[in-house]
């Protein structure tokens, strides 16, 4: 079964970096693009980022474009964010989601890492 | 800056019939948008719904159906159970790359 695995989120500071990774199983994961979508504590979701199924195009909300970078290693099935210039509003629990197919929809969720940024 | 608005809640009693909408701040919505719909409960991860406007994700019940209302898309749940108490969210694919969601409906079962 399709299973999505985040990690590395943590406590940083503001203006501070961190990277993010995403550990895909159980599906073929060169073939489907990847998004990351956020939820602040309290709030509702917002999407971030999507990389397509090859790395060859990305695609930013404005919120992060510039400071957040995403990227995926297909030969380790993992998908990253690289979030540099971190501020007190990235704080938010950050969910991968798989793209289904060539449509535009999020069909598989990991559980999720919380980012807190704060001094 | 586009803005995908949905109704902040809705209540709606054991067995009956909800419509949640799905709308943008200018303009109207249409299948063009693909819109989806997710399921959340607190500390939980989205469930996914409806995708393309209408179609139902694996192992949703019938009772969720997705449409076009008007000018906006619609989830409509139809024998409201208890364990449909959750938030509701919708999103829109504005094209290029770019997606966003709305600020979701907290659903109560009462």
């Amino acid at each position: 079964q399709v299973q999505l695995v985040e990690s590395g989120g943590g406590v940083v500071q503001p203006g501070g970096s961190l990277r993010l990774s995403c550990a895909a199983s159980g599906f073929t994961f060169s073939s489907y693009g990847m998004h990351w979508v956020r939820q602040a504590p309290g709030k509702g979701l917002e999407w971030v980022a999507f990389i397509r199924y090859d790395g060859s195009d990305k695609y930013y909300a404005d919120s992060v474009k510039g400071r957040f970078t995403i990227s995926r290693d297909n030969s380790k099935n993992t998908l990253y964010l690289q979030m540099n210039s971190l501020r007190a509003e990235d704080t938010a629990v950050y969910y991968c989601a798989k793209n289904y197919g060539t449509s535009a929809y999020f069909d598989y969720w990991g559980q999720g890492t919380l980012v807190t940024v704060s001094s | 800056q586009t803005v995908v608005t949905q109704e902040p809640s809705f209540s709606v009693s054991p067995g009956g019939t909800v419509t949640l909408t799905c709308g943008l701040s200018s303009g109207s919505v249409s299948t063009s948008y693909y819109p989806s719909w997710y399921q959340q409960t607190p500390g939980q991860p989205p469930r996914t719904l409806i995708y393309s406007t209408n179609t139902r994700s694996s192992g949703v019940p019938d009772r969720f159906s997705g449409s076009i209302l008007g000018n906006k898309a619609a989830l409509t749940i139809t024998g409201a159970q208890a364990d449909d108490e959750s938030d509701y969210y919708c999103v829109l694919y504005m094209g290029s790359g770019i997606w966003v969601f709305g600020g979701g409906t907290k659903l109560t079962v009462l």
